[in-house]
């Protein structure tokens, strides 16, 4: 079965300072890894994906993230945080074994909110 | 462009009514899912199908049904209502395994 963890109910930074918001995994097989965020009271927006190839992949709205295998990661991070970007943050894992079977496992979310 | 559509937004139950709540998409999606979130809980897929025709359970399918007629449709039934079952829940699209899904804005549920 495969599971996401997300350590942190709630993540605290200043405007402008770098933020990091954690998530690891367990999967069995090769994993497809994704970031959501929800604002209130609105479904989730994805902001962005790693299916294969480089480990640091780039989204929306200036955030990135880093996959790594070893430590079974994939951190969510933002240079230079905007207070626009406190919201609740999702951490989502699939695995394809061509046998049909779909559907996302999440973490439980991080709030992220970002003080002026 | 209107991508997935939930109805109804919001619904108050009494403990045994029924209902369906309804999920459509017009991007011609063969992936369609249903998830629950509850506060702590994150999302919950309850029911995914992966094409006309096809359902099955996810990790929280008891007291739900589906069905796929069609690409464009994915109806979740309440068959009897209970208060576990107040929650906010989310149809989700997507083309092929390992792309982002898309989601609709919700449908939020209290069962009294």
């Amino acid at each position: 079965a495969q599971s996401v963890a997300q350590p942190e109910d709630q993540v605290n930074v200043a405007e402008g300072n770098p933020l990091t918001v954690k998530c690891t995994y367990s999967v069995s097989g090769n994993p497809y890894l994704f970031w959501y965020v929800q604002y209130p009271n609105r479904g989730l927006q994805f902001l962005l994906k790693y299916i294969t190839g480089d480990n640091l992949v780039k989204g929306s709205y200036g955030f990135e993230a880093e996959f790594n295998k070893s430590q079974t990661s994939f951190h969510l991070k933002k240079p230079s945080a905007l207070v626009s970007d406190s919201a609740l943050y999702f951490c989502a894992v699939n695995t394809y074994s061509g046998g049909g079977a779909d559907g996302l496992t999440f973490g439980k979310g991080t709030h992220l909110i970002i003080q002026p | 462009n209107a991508g997935v559509t939930q109805t109804p937004k919001f619904q108050v139950l009494k403990t045994g009514q029924s209902m369906t709540l309804q999920c459509a998409q017009d991007m011609n999606h063969e992936y369609m899912s249903w998830y629950r979130q509850d506060p702590g809980m994150g999302l919950r897929l309850i029911h995914y199908s992966v094409g006309a025709g096809i359902t099955d359970q996810g990790e929280v399918p008891n007291g739900y049904n589906v069905s796929r007629s069609t690409t464009e449709d994915f109806p979740l039934r309440l068959l009897s209502a209970a208060p576990s079952q107040t929650s906010v829940y989310f149809c989700a699209s997507k083309d092929v395994a390992g792309t982002e899904a898309f989601f609709g804005q919700g449908t939020r549920l209290t069962v009294v």
